[in-house]
């Protein structure tokens, strides 16, 4: 599997949109790139994953480059419960069932 | 709601006295995971059930062991616990091949004394 990189930590203030960043330049041809979150002291929740096209859905936006080097995953109305640690993923999905968790992002919603 | 349950949510063990967590699921999802999470650290897959073949990943010690009597529930055995095994011990499940989004419990946080 390929491996990205995050930043550690970003901060956000609340009701703004956040953008968390992810790189991912060996990511091979049917990789796909997955979002988790971990709340502290839960279990990680899945997000929102996708291959070529951004994707979105009720939580976030996935917004992934044409050389699909890099993604942004977009939350748009960031609140106070969107403090979490966010993992990138690249995982070959369909027929893989390893999901390799990197250091991931800490995101922190500011009031 | 269907979910993914793990008993109990801390459990506390002498060091190397066996110890087993239980997860229990309501999806009727096929593929069943252990990950082991320490302290600050992303979470590292132990090993995996898909259906009744059982997958070990190749750095995991032989110390942990796995059951899965039916589709519902899988335990994880620690046979000799030491200090450097206290972690959050996380299940998931997927539903192959539909998917492979993984779904968590909330977690184990095992402390060994």
């Amino acid at each position: 599997d390929a491996k990205t990189t995050q930043p550690t930590s970003m901060d956000c203030a609340e009701g703004r949109a956040a953008n968390l960043p992810c790189n991912h330049s060996t990511i091979s041809g049917n990789e796909y790139v997955y979002w988790y979150r971990q709340i502290h002291s839960q279990g990680p929740q899945y997000i929102i994953h996708g291959l070529k096209n951004n994707e979105t859905n009720e939580m976030a936006s996935l917004i992934i480059t044409e050389d699909r080097k890099s993604s942004t995953l977009i939350l748009p109305h960031a609140t106070l419960r969107d403090t979490a640690v966010y993992y990138c993923i690249v995982s070959l999905g369909f027929g893989n069932e390893k999901l390799t968790f990197g250091t991931g992002t800490r995101l922190t919603i500011i009031p | 709601d269907a979910m993914v349950i793990q008993n109990p949510r801390y459990q506390v063990t002498q060091f190397g006295k066996p110890v087993t967590l239980s997860c229990s699921q309501t999806l009727n999802h096929n593929v069943m995971y252990w990950y082991q999470q320490k302290s600050s650290q992303a979470p590292k897959l132990l090993f995996h059930y898909y259906d009744k073949d059982f997958n070990n990943e190749a750095d995991t010690p032989d110390n942990f062991q796995s059951r899965r009597p039916n589709t519902s529930f899988c335990f994880l055995d620690i046979r000799s616990p030491g200090l450097g095994d206290a972690a959050m011990y996380l299940c998931a499940t997927s539903s192959r091949p539909s998917t492979d989004t993984q779904y968590f419990g909330p977690g184990t946080r095992l402390t060994v004394l």
